[in-house]
This record gives C-alpha cells, sequence and structure tokens, in this order.
C-alpha cells in the first residue's frame, strides 16, 4: 500500500511569510500532483511532476519532486490572504495502479493579513 | 475550459435506500473515476473505469457500489443500500490517459445518510 504523509498538518503565518509544505512516501511514484482544495468542493490541479529532481514554478509557487521519486515539497514566497486553503499531494503509478492517485493528508493553510 | 460536471450536489438518502451519483467527464477523457472524502479524512480512491469495465477498484468498493457508463456522456456511481458510514463527499475524475497526473475532478457530491 502507497502512503503520502503531508506536513505540517495545520499551518498559520503573517501574510508575506514564506512557506514549505512537505509530501513523503517510503514508495516511488511515476508522478506527483499538487492540489488546492476549497471547503465543499473538489480538489483543483496545480501541478505535476514527473522526472526527479524536477522543479516547476507557478507564480509564487515553487514545487519540487525528490530525487528518487519519492517526496516532493511546496513552497510559497510571500503568502498572501488568498492562499489560505487546504493543499493536498497525490501519488499516481501510471503502469501498475490504472492512473489512480494515493492523496496525502492535507496541510490547511491559514495566511492571516 | 472543460470542466468535470456532477450531480446533485447534494443527496440526502435514508439508510438501506439506493442512490446513484452522477458525472459528466470531460468529453475527450478516456479514464474515468470515483473518489470519495469522508468528512475530516483524506480523499480515498474507489475505482478507475476505462473501455466499460473497471480497471481497478480499492477494498472501499464492495459488492454494494457499481459503475457505468450508459451513454457517451455521463459516468455514474450506484450505491445498492446505502450504510451511514457511506455518508462522504464523492468525487468524479477524468483523464486523457491513463496517467494520474491529467486527472481533473469535479465539486463532488455531498451525500447524507439518515
Amino acid at each position: 500500500t502507497q502512503l503520502l504523509e503531508q506536513s505540517p498538518q495545520f499551518l498559520s503565518i503573517q501574510e508575506g511569510e514564506n512557506l514549505t509544505v512537505y509530501c513523503n512516501s517510503s514508495s516511488v511514484f511515476s508522478s506527483l500532483q499538487w492540489y488546492r482544495q476549497e471547503p465543499g468542493e473538489g480538489p483543483v490541479l496545480l501541478v505535476t511532476v514527473v522526472t526527479g529532481g524536477e522543479v516547476k514554478k507557478l507564480k509564487r509557487l515553487t514545487f519540487q519532486f525528490g530525487d528518487a521519486r519519492k517526496d516532493s515539497s511546496l513552497h510559497i514566497t510571500a503568502a498572501q490572504p488568498g492562499d489560505t486553503g487546504l493543499y493536498l499531494c497525490a501519488g499516481g503509478g501510471r503502469v501498475t495502479n490504472a492512473g489512480k492517485s494515493t492523496f496525502g493528508d492535507g496541510t490547511t493553510l491559514t495566511v492571516k493579513p | 475550459e472543460p470542466e468535470v460536471t456532477q450531480t446533485p450536489s447534494h443527496q440526502v438518502t435514508q439508510m438501506g435506500q439506493e442512490v446513484i451519483l452522477r458525472c459528466v467527464p470531460i468529453s475527450n477523457h478516456l479514464y474515468f473515476y470515483w473518489y470519495r472524502q469522508i468528512l475530516g479524512q483524506k480523499v480515498e480512491f474507489l475505482v478507475s473505469f476505462y473501455n466499460n469495465e473497471i480497471s481497478e477498484k480499492s477494498e472501499i468498493f464492495d459488492d454494494q457500489f457499481s459503475v457505468e457508463r450508459p451513454d457517451g456522456s455521463n459516468f455514474t456511481l450506484k450505491i445498492r443500500s446505502t450504510k451511514l458510514e457511506d455518508s462522504a463527499m464523492y468525487f468524479c475524475a477524468s483523464s486523457v490517459d491513463r496517467g494520474a497526473d491529467t486527472q481533473y475532478f469535479g465539486p463532488g457530491t455531498r451525500l447524507t445518510v439518515l
């Protein structure tokens, strides 16, 4: 069974601060996705990382996939109140798992103005 | 921008009743999925579907659950005899190919079993 652990579970920071959220597993994933989920809504895909060591940037968000494809991080620079939400990582297995995603527990981010 | 849609947004049912949750995947997508999220818990995979058959299912997806693509646009999840513990958000997702890296999720159906 593939498991993904996210840390921290909760994060509350002031506007303008930087933060990093981690997603770790003992399993290798063919790809890893980061989603953002608002209350009562479905996860919205932010980014997919596929190659070990890959770094992707989405405005103030920087995503990195570990070299061994077992872990990932999401770094937000100069956080804004609009960044408040639940951030989920999910791992995909292209070959053996028919594309299903295994989700982490999520990190609830609160950015205070 | 194309999106996955789900109906109803909220379904309330009595224990033991059958419910059908409906999804319209993105039109050129070929792989379809159902996930559920119990309140306060993680999103859990239920089933994946391709070429009119189940590709993979989880332990949660027991004989009470079934999926169907009755026509070219809809993808349904049926729960034959609902239990209290089936109360959750149910998310449909679709992808253009086999990889999870292209999965797009619908807004979900909140199922409440009384």
